[in-house]
């Protein structure tokens, strides 16, 4: 089974605190991504990476930054964490970026809050 | 632009058919997604569409036409436990990005 693993199902952190999510996945994926999911919006994505150390903006990159050094793992991190980042982070993988149907796996999501 | 459609709510009953409309308009076009999310935890894939047609798999079935930017999620024999998120989400051409709809709460009552 495909797995992809989040650090935090919950996270906490205060205005300005600089914050780190990070994902794993276990199959050997060439492609990661990072989304946000908010109520009445749906899944926003951030960044994502076909590669080690590729990455790509995604739809709402302005906060976040990303970090890809090893192909299994793929970090998503708040420079400066802001009240409008408290969300539910998800993480996800796929095999292929340039094969539509591979479909992408999700990890279970990191729900934070920022104070 | 690009835009995905689809109805925020839904409610059935148990054991009854439920169909999930799902409308797109994007750039380029590459496949539909449906996906199931249950509440507090990740989407999980059910079914792709690229062609025209009809796409059966046990209970679910999943339709798509491209020239009208429409597909459906057809849900038959509801159970409690199909209540859950439904996600639609169109590969979009030229960017080969998942774009996601809002999804479709659906309530199953007994």
């Amino acid at each position: 089974d495909v797995k992809v693993t989040q650090s935090s199902r919950y996270l906490v952190k205060r205005t300005g605190e600089k914050v780190f999510l990070e994902c794993v996945q276990d199959m050997d994926h060439e492609n990661m991504f990072w989304y946000r999911q908010d109520p009445g919006l749906g899944l926003r994505l951030i960044y994502f990476s076909y590669d080690v150390k590729m990455k790509e903006k995604g739809d709402i990159p302005e906060g976040y930054s990303v970090s890809r050094e090893k192909k299994e793992r793929f970090s998503l991190i708040l420079e400066s964490a802001s009240t409008n980042q408290t969300s539910m982070y998800l993480c996800a993988s796929s095999p292929s970026l340039g094969a539509p149907g591979n479909e992408q796996f999700f990890g279970p999501g990191t729900r934070l809050t920022v104070l | 632009g690009q835009n995905i459609d689809q109805p925020t709510e839904m409610t059935a009953t148990e054991g009854a058919i439920v169909q999930i409309n799902c409308t797109y308009q994007t750039s380029g076009f590459n496949g539909l997604f449906w996906y199931q999310q249950h509440a507090g935890e990740a989407p999980t894939f059910l079914s792709y569409n690229v062609l025209d047609g009809l796409e059966e798999k046990g209970r679910f079935s999943s339709f798509l036409s491209r020239s009208k930017g429409y597909s459906y999620l057809l849900l038959k024999e509801l159970q409690m436990k199909d209540s859950a998120s439904y996600l639609c989400a169109v590969y979009g051409g030229a960017t080969n990005k998942l774009i996601f709809g809002t999804g479709t709460l659906l309530a199953v009552q007994p």
